[in-house]
């Protein structure tokens, strides 16, 4: 069975930064394309960003409100994939989800982040 | 970026009854050279994560009801819902993949009439 567990959000003040992680497990890990989608409170879905498998290229896509402050990265050897999110902004305010493949199939429950001074 | 917009934004059907919802491109998600659409449909139920029902358009993930069908091409797309049960009440995302920044529709709230 496919997993997503989330971690790592919490409130924190404009400006600051915040370090999510996403684990995986029930798949093969090395090979999935993985995701950040986020989702403000009452409001609808937004893609992130997203890092390819490393047979892929391992390479990073940034949607345009985040390109410069957030960075995703992956560990394969503990099947782990990370948001770095600096310079946070009150409108960063959300639940994030992590998400597989190209398609998005798999979603984990999510983490909220809170943006707030 | 490709913008996608669903209509309506919301509906009410009765039980029983036929939920349509449709999603627009601003431009083409449909790749000539392998004659697949790059398109996804989500069912999002309040406080849980969204749950992917197609993909390619027209795809249903496995153990979704047949109830539910994608079709369309190109720019224009649809979800039907062929017969509204009570468990379906949700939100409805569409999403385009085609780009390498995906992006989704604002979202249709399906509810009974």
């Amino acid at each position: 069975e496919v997993q997503l567990v989330e971690s790592g959000g919490g409130l924190v003040k404009p400006g600051g930064s915040l370090r999510l992680s996403c684990a995986g497990s029930g798949f093969t890990f090395s090979n999935a394309w993985m995701n950040w989608v986020r989702q403000p409170p009452g409001k609808g879905l937004e893609w992130v960003g997203r890092i390819k498998s490393i047979p892929d290229g391992g390479t990073t896509d940034y949607a345009a409100p985040v390109k410069g402050r957030f960075t995703i990265s992956r560990d394969d050897s503990k099947n782990m994939v990370y948001l770095q999110m600096n310079s946070l902004k009150i409108e960063d305010t959300a639940v994030y989800f992590c998400s597989t493949g190209l398609f998005l199939d798999y979603w984990g429950q999510g983490t909220l982040v809170t943006v707030s001074s | 970026d490709i913008v996608m917009t669903q209509s309506p934004d919301s509906l009410a059907v009765s039980l029983g009854e036929r939920a349509t919802i449709n999603c627009k491109s601003s431009q083409s998600v449909s790749y000539s050279s392998n004659n697949k659409n790059y398109l996804a449909w989500y069912q999002q139920k309040p406080g849980q994560p969204p749950k992917l029902l197609i993909h390619w358009a027209s795809t249903r993930e496995s153990g979704v009801p047949d109830r539910f069908s994608g079709s369309g091409s190109g720019t224009d797309f649809t979800l039907t819902i062929s017969s509204l049960q009570a468990e379906d009440v949700a939100v409805y995302y569409c999403l385009q993949y085609y780009s390498p920044l995906p992006t989704f529709g604002q979202g249709t709230k399906v509810e009974i009439k």
